[in-house]
């Protein structure tokens, strides 16, 4: 049983340019969930999925962030004119829907570093 | 909304002793759920222990176990015969009934020394 694996592991780029990140959750979860981790602080909730649906969003996710889960599969999270403040570690997660609160199994993150 | 507060950013224990890390939440929701997850350096978050509300014993998980407090809305880990595997960074979750987010406090750097 695999986990959940994120691409790429590290990412550098200069401010302005765009990147996307790719999640792919572990294979029978229908929800997937999308973090941000700063440097001494817990993620933050972004937004999250259930199959193809984007069922919510947080006030973080700016208008240059955008998610998509196309086929309820895999996610890329794309992150448009990139800043500064942008840098951090983007989790991501899945868990099966069922009663109640899912447990999350997170990925181990994309880094962003914007120069 | 939901806030986490884990008040200790650091703690350090000696190999094979007891450690408790805190945790305090602030809710106004009656149905919720907590979680415990440890995040290794340069490694992926892993969960630790759950605790429904719902549920008035504490959850255990071999050496882990949890002091859930309701009233006072306190949750705290408690690790046994602590190892130098348990050094990681742990993080204390909310997740609500209503909501499929988690809500987490800052964390707690945990150091264990041989």
């Amino acid at each position: 049983d695999t986990g959940v694996s994120q691409d790429p592991r590290h990412k550098i780029t200069k401010r302005g340019q765009n990147v996307t990140f790719r999640c792919d959750p572990i294979s029978e979860h229908n929800r997937l969930y999308w973090y941000r981790q700063t440097l001494g602080q817990g993620p933050e909730f972004l937004t999250y999925f259930q199959n193809e649906a984007q069922l919510e969003k947080s006030r973080l996710l700016s208008d240059r962030f955008s998610a998509e889960r196309p086929k309820g599969s895999f996610s890329t999270l794309e992150i448009q004119r990139t800043e500064q403040g942008d840098s951090a570690m983007y989790l991501c997660a899945s868990s099966l829907r069922s009663t109640g609160q899912e447990t999350q199994y997170f990925g181990p993150g994309t880094r962003l570093l914007v120069l | 909304a939901q806030t986490v507060t884990q008040s200790q950013p650091e703690m350090s224990v000696q190999e094979a002793e007891t450690v408790t890390l805190s945790c305090t939440y602030d809710t106004s929701e009656s149905d919720y759920y907590l979680f415990w997850y440890k995040q290794p350096p340069s490694r992926q978050m892993i969960l630790v222990i759950r605790q429904e509300a719902y549920k008035q014993q504490n959850a255990t998980e071999n050496r882990f176990s949890v002091n859930f407090q309701k009233a006072a809305k306190s949750f705290s880990l408690k690790i046994s015969d602590s190892q130098l595997g348990d050094a990681a960074m742990y993080f204390c979750a909310y997740g609500s009934s209503g909501s499929e987010k988690l809500v987490f406090g800052k964390g707690t750097k945990l150091t264990v020394n041989p």
